[in-house]
């Protein structure tokens, strides 16, 4: 009954740092996304995939890379963080069959303070 | 999201009824959804309604859609303090994937 599992809950790091956002789902949904939530500005999508081996970007992708190697798996890559990059990160997950209503399944999130 | 767009704050006192509203921009939308944030966790989809109702009831939330104003509305009945917490519009369009959010609305309820 896990849902949509993210790791690191909290993670600090120093401009320049590079580090990976974990995030697993075991409901086997197609589609996976990451969406920064800042204050006063909602949530905003970063990259989203599809299927395994398939990703595309969302509106805020600059700075942050994805990879789809499996359906459970989506990590997001912050290569050299940036202070702007400072936010709460939420990996969701949807079905993506003929039924579909499009309801996206959200992990706790991941707090990254970027210093 | 700036296409979607919500008032910041609302408060309200227990046992009254809480509205909160939310106008979007694109008529293509398929779905719009409400969710629901409690203080350090994640979005849970509370409710949704298809792009051809005007309004779904579930227990103590009513929704309401005019299409012709882009303007989708959360009734909470008889809101009670557990209510109290980040309610977000979002809208699926024709053809996308994503959901676009607005930024949220948080409910205050006092007892």
């Amino acid at each position: 009954n896990a849902g949509v599992t993210q790791t690191p809950k909290f993670q600090v790091l120093k401009t320049g740092q590079s580090m990976t956002l974990q995030c697993a789902q075991d409901m086997n949904h197609e589609y996976m996304s990451w969406y920064r939530q800042d204050p006063g500005m909602g949530l905003r999508l970063i990259h989203y995939s599809v299927g395994a081996g398939i990703t595309d970007q969302g509106e805020v992708p600059n700075g942050y890379n994805v990879s789809r190697s499996t359906t459970e798996d989506f990590p997001l890559r912050l290569l050299s963080a940036a202070p702007s990059q400072t936010s709460v990160y939420f990996c969701a997950s949807s079905y993506q069959g003929a039924q579909n209503t499009g309801e996206l399944f959200f992990g706790e999130g991941s707090r990254l303070t970027v210093l | 999201g700036e296409d979607v767009e919500q008032s910041l704050f609302l408060s309200v006192r227990e046992g009254d009824s809480s509205v909160i509203n939310c106008t979007y921009t694109d008529s293509s939308s398929t779905y719009l959804y409400w969710y629901k944030q409690e203080p350090g966790a994640g979005l849970q989809l509370l409710t949704y309604i298809f792009s051809n109702m005007d309004m779904k009831q579930d227990q103590r939330l009513t929704v309401l859609l005019n299409k012709k104003d882009k303007h989708l509305s959360l009734r909470i009945a008889d809101t009670q303090t557990g209510d109290s917490a980040i309610y977000f519009c979002a809208e699926m369009r024709t053809g996308r994937r994503a959901l676009t959010f607005g930024s949220g609305t948080r409910l205050q309820v006092q007892p």
